[in-house]
């Protein structure tokens, strides 16, 4: 069964704390791993899209990787507006998309 | 602006009552999605439809139903057989079931 485990579930950090979330996957064949924002009573926002080991995307202060076994969403510096939860999904051959619990992230001035 | 339009944005319903919700897109799309959205939970897929006057079910179908006779509009109806129906719903659409998906700002129903 396919499954994704997001770490950690919630974090702290102080503005300017530099730190990374974790998305790690069980999946018979990745076919892409997507990462989203999803601010409070807000649909999720579309941020990342990864399809094979070694790929790297960067937006802003946002930098996500992918490994065979895991993605990780690293924040650079971030700001109070880069408080959210932040939802990784993986892509299955069989076209199935399972979504991860997500992280909240806080950032505090 | 292209975009996925929910309404409405919050919603009430009586048990025993069939309710339904709204999903409009004008992105061109041929795949549209509604998930269901539980607080400590991520998004668990309710239908799918991979293209006009076809839908399959998702991993939690029971309890809803949808339509899709048109590309742009992919409703909803939650109906009374759906025992634990409070949720965020949240409709999504992409260019094909092996691309992003763009989603709409959800629908908040609550049971009372």
């Amino acid at each position: 069964e396919d499954q994704v485990t997001q770490s950690p579930e919630a974090l702290r950090l102080q503005e300017g704390e530099s730190s990374s979330l974790n998305c790690s996957y069980t999946v018979s064949g990745l076919r892409g791993l997507f990462w989203y924002r999803q601010d409070p009573g807000k649909g999720p926002e579309f941020l990342f899209t990864l399809y094979s080991a070694g790929e790297e995307k960067e937006k802003e202060r946002l930098k996500a990787t992918l490994t065979k076994k895991e993605s990780f969403l690293h924040i650079t510096a971030p700001k109070p507006e880069d408080s959210a939860t932040y939802l990784c999904a993986v892509l299955s051959y069989g076209n199935k998309l399972v979504f991860g619990a997500g992280t909240i992230l806080r950032v505090k001035s | 602006d292209g975009g996925i339009t929910q309404s409405p944005k919050y919603l009430f319903r009586k048990e025993g009552q069939n309710v339904t919700l709204s999903c409009e897109q004008n992105l061109n799309h041929d795949a549209m999605y509604w998930y269901r959205q539980d607080p400590g939970q991520g998004l668990r897929l309710i239908y799918y439809s991979q293209i006009v006057n076809d839908f399959q079910k998702g991993d939690i179908a029971e309890g809803y139903s949808v339509s899709r006779e048109k590309k742009e509009s992919f409703p909803l109806t939650v109906t009374s057989a759906q025992k634990n129906p409070t949720a965020f719903y949240l409709c999504a659409s992409s260019i094909d079931l092996a691309a992003e998906a763009f989603f709409g700002q959800g629908t908040r129903l609550t049971v009372v």
